[in-house]
């Protein structure tokens, strides 16, 4: 089974800090993702990557970053945390296959709170 | 612009009955499609996925169909169980800006009545 880990459930910040979430996953896949999940708005992308050290924006970009060092490992940077940016982050990973498009594979979340 | 609706915001079943979800997209250049289930607490959880060749795919316990005419994909699980009730999510992948795009539709939650 793919496995996908959010190195914190619970994370609560204060406004101006500099945040990071990690995830990594464990089956080699190419791609990773940043989510955000908000009531009456759903998933969001914030950030992916199909490479070491590649990243492209998402939808929702702003106010984040990324960083993809090792292939396995793919973290998300909030640079001055705010408090719109109180969500549930999901990272998920994929793999590119020669048959088509593959699902992607979420991590359980972090759910953070900008005080 | 481009996006995935589902039709029913909150499904109640019977144990053992069949539960059937439905989901509307729009763009018909979308090739691949993916069911998850997303229980309380917890990330989503890819259930099954269809490709637009396809208009037919069976799982354990689910079906996905696929009505490209129409745009609609269905979700059916049979002998609905209690550790069904969750929230499902369709979403569709299609290609633009030199990437693929998944676009998840905001979900429908599913309630087993004991």
């Amino acid at each position: 089974d793919v496995k996908v880990t959010q190195s914190s459930r619970y994370l609560v910040k204060r406004t101006g800090e500099k945040v990071f979430l990690e995830c990594v996953q464990d089956m080699d896949h190419e791609n990773m993702f940043w989510y955000r999940q908000d009531p009456g708005l759903g998933l969001r992308l914030i950030y992916f990557s199909y490479d070491v050290k590649m990243k492209e924006k998402g939808d929702i970009p702003e106010g984040y970053s990324v960083s993809r060092e090792k292939k396995e490992r793919f973290s998300l940077i909030l640079e001055s945390a705010s408090t719109n940016q109180t969500s549930m982050y999901l990272c998920a990973s994929s793999y590119t296959g020669t048959e088509g498009n593959q699902p992607q594979h979420f991590g359980d979340g972090t759910r953070l709170s900008i005080l | 612009g481009e996006s995935v609706g589902l039709h029913l915001p909150t499904l109640s079943v019977q144990e053992g009955d069949n539960s059937i979800i439905n989901c509307a997209y729009s763009n018909s250049a979308s090739d691949y499609f993916i069911w998850y289930k997303q229980e309380s607490g917890k990330g989503p959880q890819f259930i099954i996925d269809i490709r637009s060749n396809m208009d037919k795919r069976q799982g354990q316990r689910v079906t996905v169909l696929l009505n490209k005419t129409v745009k609609h994909l269905s979700l059916q699980i049979a002998a609905t169980q209690p550790g069904d009730s969750a929230v499902y999510f369709c979403a569709e992948n299609f290609w633009m800006d030199s990437s693929y795009k998944l676009i998840f539709g905001s979900g429908t939650r599913l309630l087993v009545r004991p």
